[in-house]
This record gives structure tokens, C-alpha cells and sequence, in this order.
């Protein structure tokens, strides 16, 4: 089945302690990216990949990094989390945005206490 | 740059009547606009897209949209909903870029018996 997998789906953190969100998809898609939701916000990008090795910020990328240096995956990093990095997370992916949108994933649910 | 508009947060709807959904958005060059489906605990799915070509626009469950280029709009319709259909809908935009999906904030239905 063509998927967008994230783990994990559920996580609780403390104030700084270094975590990343994985996702991978297997449709060989070039495009990946990264979204947060927040209530009454709407989902924002936080950065995406063009392809391996080529990645690219959002409009809200402050606190975060990517890499990608496998098609297929796209790991989130928080090096420090704060608190208001508490959101719903969406990894995504597509073989062309403006043709195909994305695909995205079931979504992590991080609370940062 | 684009910009979407919900013009509804919420819309409450008796099961069987018909709905619509309102979206505007605002773009500079050629528009390609989707409307996404995120049911409770789960990730987004694409309901419809346009891209171009007819201005009416069939989707998954019975939806479709209208895209009216002089009003820049793209309205959610389906003429007879489901409990089924509770969840929230998302109108987008490509980038100019083809790199992100701009989102408007985001629409509650909420249908009853």
C-alpha cells in the first residue's frame, strides 16, 4: 500500500531533551515536507526536500531541522524543544506539488511539558 | 503571494440536506487548488483537485467544487451529506514555487440526525 509512515504517533517530551519524528514513504516521491497544525492556524510548512541532499525552509522553521539523506525518509529534529513546539506534526510527500499535492501521513501528536 | 480564505469556521448541517463549503483565495499566477478531507485522529486526505480545464470539479464521496476564476473562488459542495461526513475540511493552494500547499484554516462540518 502507498503510505507516508511517521513515528511516533503519540509523544510526550520535557523542555530540551533532543527528539526526531521519523517518516518515510515508499511512492519514490521527490518532494517531501513537514507541516504543523495548530487550532485556528491551519497547517504551515516547516521545511521541505526537493530531493536528497536538497532541503529548503518553510514559513516556520525556527526550532526545527531535516535531512535527507535517503529518498524515502525525512526525519524532524527538535534539538530543544519548547513548549510551543506542542502541536500535531504532518510529514508529507509527492512526486509534484502543484500537479499532485501531497500525501500525508497519519500525523504525531508531541506535547512538550 | 497566495493566500487562502475559509470564510467558515464551522457549519453545522442535518444529515441529507446539501452543503457548501466556502474558500477564496488569492494568487498571482496560474492556480491550482485542492480541497482536503481530515477525519478525527487521522491525517489528510485529497478530495479534489483542479488544475485546469472544466470549471467543475469531481472529487472522492460524492463532492465536487466550483472554480470561479472572477470571484477567485472554489467552493466545497455535495448535495446530500452523511454523518460519515463530519470532519474537517481544507481548502489549499500551490506555491508559486510548487514546493508547499497553503492552507486556509480550516472548516468544521458537522452533520446531525
Amino acid at each position: 500500500e502507498a503510505q507516508v509512515t511517521q513515528n511516533p504517533r503519540y509523544l510526550i517530551t520535557v523542555t530540551g531533551k533532543k527528539l526526531t519524528v521519523t517518516c518515510s514513504q515508499n511512492m519514490n516521491h521527490e518532494y517531501m515536507s513537514w507541516y504543523r497544525q495548530d487550532p485556528g492556524l491551519g497547517l504551515r510548512q516547516i521545511y521541505y526536500s526537493m530531493n536528497v541532499e536538497v532541503t529548503d525552509k518553510g514559513d516556520v522553521p525556527e526550532g526545527y531541522k531535516v535531512s535527507r539523506k535517503e529518498k524515502r525518509n525525512f526525519p524532524l529534529i527538535l534539538e530543544s524543544p519548547s513548549p510551543n513546539q506542542t502541536s500535531l506534526y504532518f510529514c508529507a510527500s509527492s512526486r509534484g506539488v502543484a500537479n499532485y499535492g501531497y500525501t500525508f501521513g497519519s500525523g504525531t501528536r508531541l506535547t512538550v511539558v | 503571494a497566495q493566500s487562502v480564505t475559509q470564510l467558515d469556521s464551522q457549519v453545522p448541517v442535518f444529515e441529507e440536506a446539501p452543503v457548501e463549503l466556502r474558500c477564496n483565495y488569492s494568487s498571482s499566477v496560474s492556480v491550482y487548488l485542492f480541497w482536503y478531507v481530515q477525519y478525527p485522529n487521522q491525517g489528510l486526505q485529497l478530495l479534489l483537485k483542479y488544475l485546469s480545464g472544466s470549471t467543475l470539479v469531481k472529487g472522492i464521496n460524492g463532492f465536487e467544487a466550483e472554480f470561479n476564476k472572477s470571484q477567485t473562488s472554489f467552493h466545497l459542495r455535495k448535495p446530500s451529506v452523511h454523518i460519515s461526513d463530519t470532519a474537517e475540511y481544507f481548502c489549499a493552494v500551490s506555491d508559486e514555487a510548487g514546493t508547499a500547499l497553503i492552507f486556509g484554516k480550516g472548516t468544521t462540518l458537522s452533520v446531525s440526525s
